[in-house]
């Protein structure tokens, strides 16, 4: 019953460091999606993928890059890490269709210093 | 373009009270998809319900309902006789057919304290 697992959990970087959050399903989802959440912001779409090797942007793409070689993982990397990037990062996979509900993972919380 | 709304910032209310958040969207699809989630103290985003744009029937779960119009263009949620555990932020999100391999579009949630 893994679900969306996500690592770190918590995560402290300094100005223009690089560093990867890994997101894994164990569901087989073709569908999976990178979100941060800011206060009073909602969640907002970084980067998704609708399959193994194809990923595209999202509202808020800048600073951020993806991979998706398995249909298993899609890890989210920072390229020179900025303050502005603080923030609370969710990973989430769902199947085909429209209306199939997001399954999150528990969240990665980072602070940029 | 597509948009989700949750004009309630914040709502406070004792426990036993009944309580709507309100959420309304905009898309211009003909078939869509409308979410709510609830992410408690503890942070994670929990799943609720699910309504299509075909299926304007109410929903009831317990405490929880769900009015869905597609003529005002809401789909509002009621939690009858509130508890302390209900205390959390609720997401409104909308998905379009169009776009079903893109992810979903949040409002930017409404804070509910229930206060014993």
């Amino acid at each position: 019953n893994a679900g969306v697992t996500q690592t770190p959990k918590f995560q402290v970087l300094k100005t223009g460091q690089s560093m990867t959050l890994q997101c894994a399903q164990d569901m087989n989802h073709e569908y999976m999606s990178w979100y941060r959440q800011d206060p009073g912001m909602g969640l907002r779409l970084i980067h998704y993928s609708v399959g193994a090797g194809i990923t595209d942007q999202g509202e808020v793409p800048n600073g951020y890059n993806v991979s998706r070689s398995t249909t298993e993982d899609f890890p989210l990397r920072l390229l020179s890490a900025a303050p502005s990037q603080t923030s609370v990062y969710f990973c989430a996979s769902r199947n085909r269709g429209g209306n199939q509900p997001q399954h999150f993972g528990d969240g990665t919380r980072l602070s940029i210093l | 373009a597509q948009k989700v709304t949750q004009a309630q910032t914040e709502i406070s209310v004792v426990e036993k009270e009944d309580v709507t958040l309100d959420c309304v969207y905009e898309t211009r699809d003909t078939t869509y998809y409308l979410f709510w989630y609830k992410q408690p103290p503890s942070g994670e985003l929990v799943f609720l319900i699910r309504r299509n744009s075909f299926d304007e029937q109410n929903e009831i779960s317990g405490r929880y309902s769900w009015n869905f119009q597609k003529s005002t263009s809401s789909f509002n949620f009621t939690i009858t006789a509130s508890q302390v555990v209900d205390s959390a932020v609720y997401f409104c999100a909308l998905s379009e057919a169009y776009q079903a391999g893109t992810a979903l579009i949040f409002g930017k949630g409404t804070t509910l304290s229930v206060s014993s």
